[in-house]
């Protein structure tokens, strides 16, 4: 199975460019969520979604977007790229049930220079 | 204001021995609680949880204490193995186990050696 799978795995952006980390999942999860890891830090959450067309800012949210047009596709776009947004990011989903774990992505590591 | 704290950045054991790794929360409301693992250039995966109501849960070679007085939980990996080595994420979240808003602490580093 292949889980969540998250595209590109490596990208370099200049300051002021746009991108967006793609994510997709086969587990037909309602949730789905991004998180973001800097270097010796735990995850913060950026987004999150409980369901298609439902989006909500989590702890971290300025300077990227998400939408969610399908149970399968939780996308993340940056508009204009800063320093301060170079990090790991992290997609997960998981059932809507209480007390259930989230799977996660491998991870995009993306570099603002 | 870190909600969840791992204050161990790293822990160092010989395989076959206990490995404890701790964690601290200030939330009284979490009420759910994961450990994930995490190995270089991967994904964090999951581990084991636990909920409130309960103070002990295990799932093989590990298990997880919880002591909500003490707003303090662990997990104990016995034996531990070589394979073991990642770093380890405590999370916990709030709200009857609605897992969409995990909070994370800063992790732990172990290394099994053999």
């Amino acid at each position: 199975n292949a889980g969540v799978t998250q595209t590109p795995k490596f990208r370099i952006l200049k300051i002021g460019q746009s991108m967006t980390l793609q994510c997709t999942q086969d587990m037909n999860h309602n949730y789905m969520y991004w998180y973001r890891q800097d270097p010796g830090m735990g995850l913060k959450l950026i987004y999150y979604s409980v369901g298609a067309g439902i989006t909500d800012k989590g702890e971290v949210p300025n300077g990227y977007n998400v939408s969610r047009s399908t149970t399968e596709d939780f996308p993340l776009r940056l508009e204009l790229a800063a320093p301060s947004q170079t990090s790991v990011y992290f997609c997960a989903s998981s059932y809507p049930n209480s007390y259930t774990e989230a799977f996660f992505g491998q991870g995009t590591r993306l570099t603002v220079v | 204001d870190q909600q969840v704290k791992q204050n161990s950045p790293s822990l160092s054991v010989q395989e076959g021995r206990i490995s404890i790794l701790n964690c601290d929360y200030t939330n009284s409301m979490f009420d759910y609680f994961l450990w994930y693992k995490k190995y270089p250039a991967e994904g964090p995966t999951f581990l084991i949880s636990i909920s409130s109501i309960k103070d002990k849960n295990e799932d093989g070679r590990f298990t997880v204490f919880l002591n909500k007085s003490a707003k303090h939980l662990s997990l104990h990996i016995v034996p531990s193995q070589p394979g073991d080595s990642a770093v380890y994420f405590c999370a916990a979240s709030e709200g009857g186990g609605s897992n969409y808003k995990l909070t994370f602490g800063k992790g732990t580093l172990l290394t099994v050696n053999p």
